[in-house]
C-alpha cells in the first residue's frame, strides 16, 4: 500500500496566519491527491481534489499544490471556523490511503 | 438535498456479525461509485471498500478482505456492508461516502453522518 505521511501532526496558529500542511507519498502518485477537513464529531468534507482543484463552494483561502510525492495544503488567512483536523488521501492505487491527519488549533 | 444516512451499527461480540446500511437520497444513486470508510475512536480515516455504480467492480482493504462484503441495491438507493468475524480492531465509526467526481477525479464528495460499531465482549 502507498503510505501517506502528513506533517506536522498538530499545529497551533493565530487568526489571520498563513498555515501550511505537507503530505508525502511513499511513491509517485502523480496528482492523485485529495484534502479533507474534519470538524469534531462531524464527517469529513472534501476541500481539494487532484492536488490543486478547489471543490465547489469551498472558500478561496484554501489551496493545494504539488505532484509526484510531495504535496502542500495552505490556508492563506486562518479563520476561527477552520479549526479542524485535515487529512490528505491518495487515489493512485485502489487501496486508497489517508494521511494520519493534522490537528489545527487556534493560538 | 443530497444525503447519505447510515444505520445498523451497534455493540457486537468478537466473532459476531453486523450489517450496515446506507440510504441515499437527492441524487441518482445508480450513477455513482460508493465506498465505506471507517474511523476508530480518536484515530484517522481508513478506507474499507468500494463498489462501482453497477456493482460489478469491488475492492477491499487488506484488513477486511474475506470478512466484509460490500453490496448495493440501486432500485432501493441503498449501499450495504456485511461484516462477519468481527474483531476488536473493527471498532469504529463507519461512514458511507459517494465517489462523486468521476471521471475527473476519484474523491469522496458526500459523506453520511456515520454509524458506530463497537466490538467487545
Amino acid at each position: 500500500d502507498i503510505q501517506m505521511t502528513q506533517s506536522p501532526s498538530s499545529l497551533s496558529a493565530s487568526v489571520g496566519d498563513r498555515v501550511t500542511i505537507t503530505c508525502q507519498a511513499s511513491q509517485d502518485i502523480s496528482n492523485y491527491l485529495n484534502w479533507y477537513q474534519q470538524k469534531p464529531g462531524k464527517a469529513p468534507k472534501l476541500l481539494i481534489y487532484d492536488a490543486s482543484n478547489l471543490e465547489t463552494g469551498v472558500p478561496s483561502r484554501f489551496s493545494g499544490s504539488g505532484s509526484g510525492t510531495d504535496f502542500t495544503f495552505t490556508i492563506s488567512s486562518l479563520q476561527p471556523e477552520d479549526i479542524a483536523t485535515y487529512y490528505c488521501q491518495q487515489y493512485d492505487n485502489l487501496a486508497y490511503t489517508f494521511g494520519q491527519g493534522t490537528k489545527l488549533e487556534i493560538k | 438535498q443530497v444525503q447519505l444516512v447510515e444505520s445498523g451499527g451497534g455493540l457486537v461480540k468478537p466473532g459476531g456479525s453486523l450489517r450496515l446500511s446506507c440510504a441515499a437520497s437527492g441524487f441518482t444513486f445508480s450513477d455513482y461509485y460508493m465506498s465505506w470508510i471507517r474511523q476508530a475512536p480518536g484515530k484517522g480515516l481508513e478506507w474499507v471498500s468500494y463498489i462501482s455504480s453497477s456493482g460489478s467492480t469491488i475492492y477491499y482493504a487488506d484488513s477486511v478482505k474475506g470478512r466484509f462484503t460490500i453490496s448495493r441495491d440501486n432500485a432501493k438507493n441503498s449501499l450495504y456492508l456485511q461484516m462477519n468475524s468481527l474483531r476488536a480492531e473493527d471498532t469504529a465509526v463507519y461512514y458511507c461516502a459517494r465517489d462523486g467526481l468521476r471521471p475527473v477525479a476519484e474523491a469522496f464528495d458526500i459523506w453520511g453522518q456515520g454509524t458506530m460499531v463497537t466490538v467487545s465482549s
